[in-house]
């Protein structure tokens, strides 16, 4: 079966530190990947997608994905975290005929402090 | 949540009701689709429609239906035989361009069974 895996439920950093959130995939062919973060009680926003080509993708609010083929992950992360980027935050993958059908992580929960 | 609407954002239903959800988009998109959201488990996919009068389930769709007789209206009826209904529900839609286009999403609607 086709899945998308965000192996941390949570990650906490300080403001100003670099973040990493961790995703994997498993989709058959060269899958469309992406980022969405949502805040509470809200639905998705698209922070950035890859689609081909340069394997480190820029998005929105200073994020960046960085899409590793050998190891079928597509992490996200960011130089200098703010806490205004605590919320919740999917990968995904558009998978099937014409890239219509996407594939959701369960999602990781990201905290900064102060 | 540019374009999507959703309504209401809050239902309450008595076990045994159907219940329909609504979502409008004025994107002029061709792609529309249905996820449910449990805490854990990120967005599953229920249903998914690329054009008008037709549509394809997605994982979770026993228990639900859809319809979509005009391209802005895609609404989804929950249905007694839903064994599970109460859900953050949200809906998305997309431009007939997987490799270029992205979802937007709605902001959602909250069902609770009583």
């Amino acid at each position: 079966a086709q899945s998308v895996a965000q192996p941390e439920d949570q990650v906490n950093v300080a403001e100003g530190n670099p973040l990493t959130v961790k995703c994997t995939y498993s989709v058959s062919g060269n899958p469309y990947l992406f980022w969405y973060v949502q805040y509470p009680n809200r639905g998705l926003q698209f922070l950035l997608k890859y689609i081909t080509g340069d394997n480190l993708v820029k998005g929105s609010y200073g994020f960046e994905a960085e899409f590793n083929k050998s190891q079928t992950s597509f992490h996200l992360k960011k130089p200098s975290a703010l806490v205004s980027d605590s919320a919740l935050y999917f990968c995904a993958a558009a998978s099937g005929p014409g890239g219509f059908k996407t594939i959701f992580g369960a999602g990781t929960r990201l905290f900064v402090k102060a | 949540d540019g374009g999507i609407t959703q309504s209401p954002k809050y239902l309450f239903r008595k076990e045994g009701q159907n219940v329909t959800l609504s979502c409008e988009q004025n994107l002029n998109h061709d792609a529309m689709y249905w996820y449910r959201q449990d805490p854990g488990q990120g967005l599953r996919l229920i249903y998914y429609s690329q054009i008008v009068n037709d549509f394809q389930k997605g994982d979770i769709a026993e228990g639900y239906s859809v319809s979509r007789e005009k391209k802005e209206s895609f609404p989804l009826t929950v249905t007694s035989a839903q064994k599970n209904p109460t859900a953050f529900y949200l809906c998305a839609s997309m431009g007939p361009t997987p490799s270029t286009d992205t979802q937007y999403f709605g902001p959602g609607t909250r069902l609770t069974v009583l």
